[in-house]
């Protein structure tokens, strides 16, 4: 069982917004400003989308924000687009000797 | 082209051992922190083990600790993780990563590793 708590599944059609949560705990999500996420479409590597709570690396669209509020961090994607259509999970890093704790994953689908 | 690429996963009976390989190109990945997560069948992404830049921290889950080892070889650019006294729940999908302050910036396409009489 994932440490931190994500949806297992989220939809929406093409052009619409979804967000998807993840909940830790005041030792990682709550504590920590290195919350990350993750793109992956299947059979592919995973692609960082987020990184520390809510900046997009170079290259990544700005339909994807993030924030968080005490323990829950949360990924938007605006304008839905097909391609957007993978699995999503977020990390935190923790007050305890595990490095890097990581959410469940989300499986977006695009209707 | 900056990329990882991990081999060396296979079937392996349990109590069994396995040496995970990670070949890094187009970085030098001993300045970077390098990082071993493994994503079990129908679960989450678990972290197994670090390894700092320069070697100084070797860092491991504590469902692993004792039993994996995470080494390097700069001549080869490539990072390694031992895995000994392997259990049906270390059966997984091997990922290494390039980590950058707690994020997985670099990821390889991953390496299965079966543990199964």
């Amino acid at each position: 069982q994932s440490a931190l708590t994500q949806p297992a599944s989220v939809s929406g059609s093409p052009g619409q917004s979804i967000t998807i949560s993840c909940t830790g705990s005041s030792s990682d999500i709550g504590y920590s400003k290195y919350v990350s996420w993750y793109q992956q479409h299947p059979g592919r590597a995973p692609k960082v989308i987020i990184f520390e709570v809510s900046n997009r690396p170079s290259g990544v669209s700005n339909r994807f924000s993030a924030f968080k509020s005490g323990n829950t961090a949360s990924l938007t994607i605006s304008g839905l687009q097909a391609e957007d259509e993978a699995d999503y999970f977020c990390s935190s890093s923790t007050t305890t000797s595990t490095q890097v704790t990581f959410g469940g994953g989300t499986k977006l689908t695009v209707l | 082209q900056v990329q990882l690429v991990e081999s060396g996963g296979g079937l392996v009976k349990p109590g069994g051992s396995l040496r995970l390989s990670c070949a890094a190109s187009g970085f030098t990945f001993s300045n970077y922190y390098m990082t071993w997560i493994r994503q079990s069948p129908g679960q989450g992404m678990e972290w197994v083990s670090s390894i700092s830049n320069g070697a100084d921290k070797y860092l491991y889950a504590d469902s692993v600790r004792g039993r994996f080892t995470t080494s390097w070889d700069n001549a080869k650019n490539s990072l390694y993780l031992q895995m000994n006294s392997l259990r049906a729940e270390d059966t997984a999908v091997y990922y290494c990563a390039r980590e950058s302050w707690y994020t997985m910036e670099l990821w390889g396409q991953g390496t299965t590793v079966t543990i199964s009489s």
